[in-house]
């Protein structure tokens, strides 16, 4: 069964101390792995979309990096604003009506 | 601001009343999806169309529930005989094709947060 795992559940960091959220998936025929942001309240939004092992993207503060087995999200020099939920989804099969899957997510706090 | 709109966005209803959520997607996106939150977790996928088509349905989707989308537009989600359990936020998101087989990622609007007493 198609599945993603995200560690930690929750994360507190000082501001300007730099880490990494994991996203670890089983699933056959990856078409896509999506990270969130998500904050409270309010419906995920859209970071990057990575679709093959060795892509990375980058956006301001954060990184996303794709192996076979899993992503992870680097995020350098945070900033308080940067606290919200990351999420992960995947898209697997070759249907296109094939689900997107979302881990529960790591809640990451930015301490000033 | 063009993206994904919901309507309400906070209902409370009581055990046993019927309720309808509303959802417009992003005018150019013909996918549409309905996922459902709860606090602590990630969205559940819970049914998925194509145009006016539902082409999928979660197992999670009892027979209370029931989602349209007349002529490919916006989409409806009704929950009848409300429970307690139904009590989660109810996003919808909606995507754009896929380009030389890569998934597009999903637009997702703020949801509505179901309360059943």
């Amino acid at each position: 069964e198609d599945q993603v795992t995200q560690s930690p559940e929750a994360l507190r960091l000082q501001e300007g101390e730099s880490s990494s959220l994991n996203c670890s998936y089983t699933v056959s025929g990856l078409r896509g792995l999506f990270w969130y942001r998500q904050d409270p309240g309010k419906g995920p939004e859209f970071l990057f979309t990575l679709y093959s092992a060795g892509e990375e993207k980058e956006k301001e503060r954060l990184k996303a990096t794709l192996t076979k087995k899993e992503s992870f999200l680097h995020i350098t020099a945070p900033k308080p604003e940067d606290s919200a939920t990351y999420l992960c989804a995947v898209q697997a099969g070759y249907s296109s009506a094939s689900k997107i899957i979302f881990g529960s997510g790591t809640r990451l706090s930015i301490r000033p | 601001d063009t993206g994904v709109s919901q309507d309400p966005r906070h209902k409370i209803t009581k055990r046993g009343q019927n309720v309808t959520f509303r959802c417009d997607p992003i005018s150019e996106h013909n996918r549409l999806y309905w996922y459902r939150q709860t606090l602590g977790q990630g969205p559940e996928f819970l049914t998925y169309f194509q145009n006016e088509a539902q082409l999928e349905k979660s197992r999670l989707l009892s027979d209370r529930f029931s989602a349209e989308r007349p002529k490919g537009s916006f989409s409806t989600l009704e929950i009848q005989r409300t429970e307690q359990g139904d009590s989660a936020m109810y996003l919808c998101a909606s995507s754009s094709h896929d380009h030389r087989g890569r998934r597009s990622p999903l637009h997702f609007g703020n949801g509505t947060r179901l309360t059943v007493t």
